[in-house]
């Protein structure tokens, strides 16, 4: 049962370093979306994606964050130069371009920032 | 403005009850589909059940309803008969049809199931 496949489930990163999160979509799904939750806090939007294209990244920070959603393989949600701040659970969901259809979530990857 | 409005951060209900978790929208878009969503402490979000706006019948999935009022904006889950295991987060979510396909969520609601 192919669903959303996020990786890894916990990262663990220096102030400094880059943190690579990785997103297979769910089989027959083309766009897909990344989102950040702070502990005890709701969803927030970050940046939606179809292939090789940006749709909608009003939700990025300007610096230090970038995504993308090559022809092939998976999305990549890549931070670099990693603050405390950047601490929290990253979902990636999945949908296809249906009005009806619901995204699907990934597990989620949990960064830590020491 | 917000596009999708929880006004509850906590709910509480006794097992067995039936419980209600509010969500209003707002957009102009005629079309557009709304949606709930399960956060357990474990963390993984799960879909739970969807209304299209030109749906004429509430949305039921076994023990979840949605009670639509389209022209009050209004899409609240009704959870009837709380088991222990319902015990999370709710989210409500927007999707507008000839907006792009982007999703708007709710800040949630944390729901207790009272033993």
């Amino acid at each position: 049962n192919a669903g959303v496949m996020q990786n890894p489930r916990h990262l663990v990163r220096r102030r400094g370093q880059e943190a690579r999160l990785r997103c297979s979509p769910m089989k027959g799904h083309s766009h897909v979306y990344w989102y950040r939750q702070l502990p005890e806090e709701g969803l927030k939007f970050m940046v939606y994606l179809q292939k090789e294209n940006i749709i909608d990244e009003s939700g990025m920070p300007k610096e230090r964050f970038s995504a993308e959603f090559p022809k092939e393989g998976p999305s990549i949600l890549r931070i670099q130069q990693v603050v405390r701040g950047d601490s929290a659970a990253y979902f990636c969901a999945s949908s296809q371009g249906i009005s009806n259809q619901p995204q699907h979530f990934g597990d989620g990857t949990r960064l830590s920032i020491l | 403005a917000q596009k999708i409005t929880q006004t509850q951060p906590g709910m509480f209900v006794q097992e067995k009850e039936a419980v209600t978790l509010d969500c209003t929208y707002d957009t102009s878009d005629p079309s557009y589909g709304l949606f709930w969503y399960k956060q357990p402490s474990s963390g993984e979000m799960i879909f739970l059940i969807y209304q299209g706006s030109y749906d004429q019948q509430n949305a039921t999935e076994g023990r979840y309803s949605l009670n639509f009022q389209k022209a009050r904006k209004s899409a609240n889950l009704v959870i009837s008969a709380s088991q222990l295991g319902d015990s999370a987060m709710y989210f409500c979510a927007m999707r507008e049809v000839n907006t792009g396909n982007q999703f708007y969520f709710g800040t949630g609601t944390s729901l207790t199931v009272i033993p």
